[in-house]
């Protein structure tokens, strides 16, 4: 059976603290694994693609990287405006469009 | 920046009413999708849209719902007979998908949070 499992379910880091986000799948044929942000009370936002196993994709502080079984989010020198709920969804290559979400990383960066 | 966009932003209805959500995509955006999401929870694929035609849906999507995107531009997502498991946070998302495509990212919405009394 697909799975999406992201963990741990919370994190708490002070102001600086590099740390990692897991984000393990169990798909039959992954087409793309996609990052996205989601603040209280919003729509998620789109944040990367990984489409291969070995792939990097930068922005600001965060780092996405994609293995045949999971992905990271490294978040280096976090500030407190990165706090907020980091989602990870995969999209089979089988099944249309859909996409598959984990439940989140809730991260708060403490100043 | 014309994003998705999606109405009302908020609703309150009593259980056995009717409802319905509204979302506006980003404009040459063909294919639009719908999800459900409950506190703590990711979204859930209810269904999704490639211009007009929809062509998939979930099982999540009980008789009591209903989905419509009649000229292939903006969607409505109908709850009838409204129950209290029934709410949620409804998330509009689109995308542009073409044949030679690699990329098929979806950009969401803010949602419409409902709320079943």
């Amino acid at each position: 059976e697909d799975q999406v499992t992201q963990s741990p379910e919370a994190l708490r880091l002070q102001e600086g603290e590099s740390s990692s986000l897991n984000c393990s799948y169990t798909v039959s044929g992954l087409r793309g694994l996609f990052w996205y942000r989601q603040d209280p009370g919003k729509g998620p936002e789109f944040l990367f693609t990984l489409y291969s196993a070995g792939e990097e994709k930068e922005k600001e502080r965060l780092k996405a990287t994609l293995t045949k079984k999971e992905s990271f989010l490294h978040i280096t020198a976090p500030k407190p405006e990165d706090s907020a709920t980091y989602l990870c969804a995969v999209q089979r290559t089988n099944t249309g469009n859909q996409f598959y979400f984990g439940t989140g990383t809730s991260l708060t960066v403490i100043p | 920046d014309t994003g998705v966009s999606q109405n009302p932003r908020h609703k309150i209805t009593k259980r056995g009413q009717n409802v319905t959500f509204r979302c506006d995509p980003i404009s040459e955006h063909n294919r639009l999708y719908w999800y459900r999401q409950t506190l703590g929870q990711g979204p859930e694929f209810l269904t999704y849209f490639q211009n007009e035609a929809q062509l998939e849906k979930s099982r999540l999507l009980s008789d009591r719902f209903s989905a419509e995107r009649p000229k292939g531009s903006f969607s409505t997502l109908e709850i009838q007979r409204t129950e209290q498991g029934d709410s949620a946070m409804y998330l509009c998302a689109s995308s542009l998908v073409m044949r030679t495509s690699a990329s098929y990212e979806q950009y969401f919405g803010p949602g419409t949070r409902l709320t079943v009394t």
